[in-house]
């Protein structure tokens, strides 16, 4: 099964909005509310940003938000911060009861 | 607070069997509470899930793992471990220990370890 799709890089300037997508199928996406996103900086463990598409776990800021229109999830980021700038991964459940990772996305703080 | 900390060797020779421990605390591994689970992140790649276990032992594999890959638990030592066999250098990776609630890692996997860097060479 492939990987879900996300832009390899975005960028934005401090305080702007971003959103970065991740496209996935019928199969994944599409059939279930179980997306979650991502942050990683470099040589560090991932940190859960969002959960079941749109939820936040405890302490992360609600500048971040997530939400899904068909076969593609977004997550947003407003009010833009230089600490901001990281690795973005998106995750789906699936059809098969596997999970699948998007290839990541590369945020970059202007 | 619930902490992963992933152990084992730094470095596998190819055609062996990758092994690595997942020391769990401030939390019951037995609890049914929790689902656990296995990433992996090969150098300057994306994150790839390997499988997961949950409360009674269910597992559940990547198919593309499913023939080399043991995922179990032991509950008296509060662990989780991982056995890949039949590794070749594409297994070389940085693997993570991580957790989900008692929905599954599917809904979000809410802590990780702090990963464990390991390298499949002769």
């Amino acid at each position: 099964q492939s990987a879900l799709t996300q832009p390899a890089s975005v960028s934005g300037s401090p305080g702007q909005s971003i959103t970065i997508s991740c496209t996935g199928t019928s199969s994944d996406i599409g059939v279930y509310n179980y997306v979650s996103w991502y942050q990683q900086h470099p040589g560090k463990a991932p940190k859960l940003m969002i959960y079941d598409v749109t939820n936040r776990p405890s302490g992360v800021s609600n500048r971040f938000s997530g939400s899904k229109s068909g076969t593609t999830a977004s997550l947003t980021i407003s009010g833009l911060r230089a600490e901001d700038e990281a690795d973005y991964y998106c995750n789906s459940y699936t059809s098969s009861d596997t999970l699948i990772f998007g290839g990541g996305t590369k945020l970059t703080v202007l | 607070q619930l902490q992963l900390q992933e152990s084992g060797p730094g470095l596998v020779k190819p055609s062996e069997t990758l092994s690595l421990t997942c020391i769990v605390s401030g939390g019951s591994i037995s609890s049914s509470d929790y689902y656990w689970g296995w990433v992996r992140q090969p150098p300057g790649k994306g994150l790839e899930w390997m499988g997961d276990i949950s409360y009674g032992g269910r597992t559940n594999y990547k198919p593309s793992l499913r023939s080399r890959i043991t995922i179990s638990e032991d509950t008296s030592k509060s662990q989780l471990s991982l056995k890949l066999s039949s590794v070749t250098a594409a297994d070389t990776a940085v693997y993570y220990c991580a957790k989900g609630d008692s929905g599954g890692l599917a809904r979000g996997i809410f802590a990780w370890g702090q990963g464990i860097s390991v390298t499949v060479s002769s």
